[in-house]
């Protein structure tokens, strides 16, 4: 089957670094994306990796290794507008779309 | 302003009962999908559209059916309720089919006792 794993919950300090790792088993691949949710709204768009490397934008950035079907969110200088829900989603080959259950991301003080 | 819009944002309702989600969006976007969101699980797709006039069945399409007779509207309705059913309902858009940004809606919330 095809599954999508990614932690349930994550702590953070207030300007502080954060990675949040997504691993994947899915029937092909075409693209991995990044959405974020804060709670009881929708999701909005963050990135997306088809090639394995690293892209940047902003204080986020996104990696992806497609041989070991991982890739990570790394966020940096964190604000508190930050907390909130973090999905991860593979296309596959059907190009349908596989989501992972979200971290959910904590910022203290 | 431009995007998605959802309605109702909740309601509670009876087993047994009807029920149509509306959602209406006006960025002239192709394609169309409806998806459930529930605790400790990914978002579910549940029906999609890649053009006005034709729809398909995705992960999870029992006990609901969809119709797109514009580019605009795309409802999902539940013949007949069941508790398993309760759950936060997303309605999405892109470009096209393929596409690889999903624009969603607020989501609608229900709850089937």
């Amino acid at each position: 089957g095809q599954n999508i794993d990614q932690p349930t919950e994550m702590t953070a300090t207030e300007g502080a670094i954060v990675q949040i790792n997504c691993t994947y088993q899915t029937s092909g691949f075409n693209g991995l994306f990044w959405y974020q949710q804060h709670a009881g709204e929708a999701p909005t768009f963050l990135s997306y990796n088809v090639l394995d490397g690293l892209e940047e934008k902003g204080r986020f950035s996104s990696f992806l290794s497609r041989s070991k079907g991982y890739s990570y969110l790394l966020l940096k200088e964190l604000q508190m507008k930050d907390s909130a829900s973090y999905l991860c989603a593979v296309k596959d080959s059907n190009y349908q779309l596989i989501w992972g259950a979200g971290t959910k991301l904590i910022i203290k003080p | 302003i431009a995007g998605i819009t959802q309605a109702p944002t909740s309601q509670i309702l009876a087993a047994g009962r009807r029920m149509t989600l509306r959602c209406t969006q006006d960025m002239r976007h192709n394609a169309m999908y409806w998806y459930r969101q529930d605790l400790g699980l990914g978002l579910r797709l549940i029906h999609y559209s890649n053009t006005a006039g034709t729809t398909g069945k995705g992960e999870v399409p029992d006990g609901y059916s969809v119709s797109r007779a514009n580019t605009d509207d795309f409802p999902l309705t539940l013949a007949s309720a069941v508790p398993s059913q309760t759950s936060v309902y997303f309605c999405a858009s892109s470009v096209a089919s393929g596409a690889n940004v999903l624009t969603f809606g607020a989501g609608s919330r229900l709850t089937v006792l």
